[in-house]
C-alpha cells in the first residue's frame, strides 16, 4: 500500500505570495495517477489537478501540478485570500490513498 | 453537469450496520469509477473503496475488509455504501465520489457527504 506524505503542515503566506507544497510516496505512483484537492471549511474537497499535472475544468491556471516516480508538487503561483484551505495530494493508481494535508493560510 | 445527491444524516449504536446512498442525476454511475471517502471530525480523507459499476468487482481498502460493501444499482443510477460492525471511530461523513473520465479513479464529481454519528 503506498502511503503519501505531505509537507508541509502549515503554510503561512503574504497575499501574491507563491506556495509550493510537497506529496511524497511510499513507493512510485504508477501512471502519475496523482490528484490534488482543495477543501474548504464545511464543504466537500475540490479536485484541481489529475494525472500529476492536469488542470481539472475550471481550475484558475495560478494552480499547477508537476511531479513523477514519487515526488509531487503543487504549486500555487500567486496566493489569492480565497486560497485558504486544506490540501490533499491522492494516488488513485492499483488503489487509492490520501495524504495527511497541508493547510495554507493567508497572512 | 454531473449531480450526486446523498442520503441524510444517521445515528447509530455501536456494533449496528449504516447504509448511505449516492444518487446520480446529470451523467450516468455505470462506466465511471465510484468511490467513497470518508472524513473524520477535524481529520483528513480517508479512502474507503471504489467499483466500476460495468465491471462489477469493488476494491475495498485493506482497513474496511469484511466490513464494507459498496455496491451499484444501474437501472436506479445510485451507488451504496454499507459498512457494519460500527463503532465510535466511525463517526465521519461519508463521500461519494464519481470520476470523469471512463477508465480513470480521479475524484471530479462529490457529494455533498452524510454524516454518520455512532453512539451509545
Amino acid at each position: 500500500e503506498i502511503v503519501l506524505t505531505q509537507s508541509p503542515g502549515t503554510l503561512s503566506l503574504s497575499p501574491g505570495a507563491r506556495a509550493t507544497l510537497s506529496c511524497r510516496a511510499s513507493q512510485t505512483v504508477g501512471g502519475n495517477y496523482l490528484a490534488w484537492y482543495q477543501q474548504k471549511p464545511g464543504q466537500a474537497p475540490r479536485l484541481l489537478i489529475y494525472a500529476a499535472s492536469s488542470r481539472a475544468t475550471g481550475v484558475p491556471d495560478r494552480f499547477s501540478g508537476s511531479g513523477s516516480g514519487t515526488v509531487f508538487t503543487l504549486t500555487i503561483s500567486r496566493l489569492e485570500p480565497e486560497d485558504c484551505a486544506v490540501y490533499y495530494c491522492q494516488q488513485y493508481g492499483s488503489s487509492s490513498a490520501f495524504g495527511g494535508g497541508t493547510k495554507v493560510e493567508i497572512k | 453537469q454531473v449531480h450526486l445527491e446523498q442520503s441524510g444524516a444517521e445515528v447509530k449504536r455501536p456494533g449496528s450496520s449504516v447504509k448511505v446512498s449516492c444518487k446520480a442525476s446529470g451523467g450516468t454511475l455505470s462506466s465511471y469509477s465510484v468511490a467513497w471517502v470518508r472524513q473524520a471530525p477535524g481529520q483528513g480523507l480517508e479512502a474507503m473503496g471504489r467499483i466500476i459499476p460495468i465491471l462489477g468487482t469493488p476494491n475495498y481498502a485493506q482497513k474496511f475488509q469484511g466490513r464494507l460493501t459498496i455496491t451499484v444499482d444501474k437501472s436506479a443510477n445510485t451507488a451504496f455504501m454499507d459498512l457494519s460492525s460500527l463503532t465510535f471511530e466511525d463517526t465521519a461523513v461519508y463521500y461519494c465520489v464519481r470520476s470523469r473520465f471512463v477508465g480513470s479513479h480521479e475524484g471530479t464529481y462529490w457529494g455533498p457527504g452524510t454524516l454518520v454519528t455512532v453512539s451509545s
